[in-house]
């Protein structure tokens, strides 16, 4: 199963602050990558897939990039809304994994 | 819009069944679309369990293969996850949700729903 590493596992930061999640992958997934918010008690939501495809509604301050096994999720401007816990899923083969998560908490 | 919604025991003893359905509104399990299952836990975090397709195709996780199934009802809108002989270490925060048609991302998730082995 491929292995997806995120990091890192918690940060602090403050809003309108730039933020950045690494997630590595254990051997190349091409671009067959999504990437999920989740807050407390409810459901991930997915942001992106494809590595860099917006979702519908999710606001343009979130950005994803890479290819290969390295990708990166970048919040430019990080609102009260944003603080949660993110997730990385490979979806290359079968099984599906995730990424252990990076929660991003108000410093 | 499409809406899915977990339902089934809170509570089930080792070596018990768990069974669960999820119950989708405002689209047909039977239209192009793959259907999941996913687990969460603090431990072992997000853990995809299975998925089904509209005629009775099913990939599941290899680590639960031997002792899970998912199957469709149409005639309910509904489709259910069976996990066998459980234990502690199945205790979760159980969630379906559906694939995206272009990918293999999953868009629309229920509200989940925690399941204890105890």
């Amino acid at each position: 199963a491929i292995q997806l590493t995120q990091s890192p596992s918690s940060l602090s930061a403050s809003v309108g602050d730039r933020v950045t999640i690494t997630c590595r992958a254990s051997q190349g997934i091409t671009r067959a990558l999504a990437w999920y918010q989740q807050k407390p008690g409810k459901p991930p939501k997915l942001l992106l897939c494809d590595a860099s495809t917006l979702e519908n509604g999710v606001p343009s301050r979130f950005s994803g990039s890479g290819s290969g096994t390295d990708f990166t999720l970048t919040i430019t401007s990080l609102q009260p809304e944003d603080f949660a816990t993110y997730y990385c899923q490979h979806f290359n083969d079968y099984p599906l994994t995730f990424g252990g998560g990076t929660r991003v908490d108000i410093k | 819009q499409v809406q899915l919604q977990e339902s089934g025991p809170g509570l089930v003893k080792p070596s018990e069944t768990l069974s669960l359905t999820c119950t989708v509104s405002g689209l047909s399990i039977n239209s192009a679309y793959y259907w999941g299952w996913f687990r969460q836990t603090p431990g072992k975090g997000l853990e995809w369990v299975g998925s089904f397709y509209r005629g009775g195709i099913t990939h599941y996780n290899a680590s639960l293969q031997s002792r899970v199934i998912i199957s469709g009802d149409t005639s309910t809108n509904q489709f259910s996850l069976k996990l066998n002989s459980v234990t502690a270490a199945d205790t979760a925060v159980f969630y379906c949700a559906r694939k995206c048609q272009r990918s293999g991302a999953f868009d629309i998730w229920g509200q989940g729903t925690m399941v204890i082995v105890s």
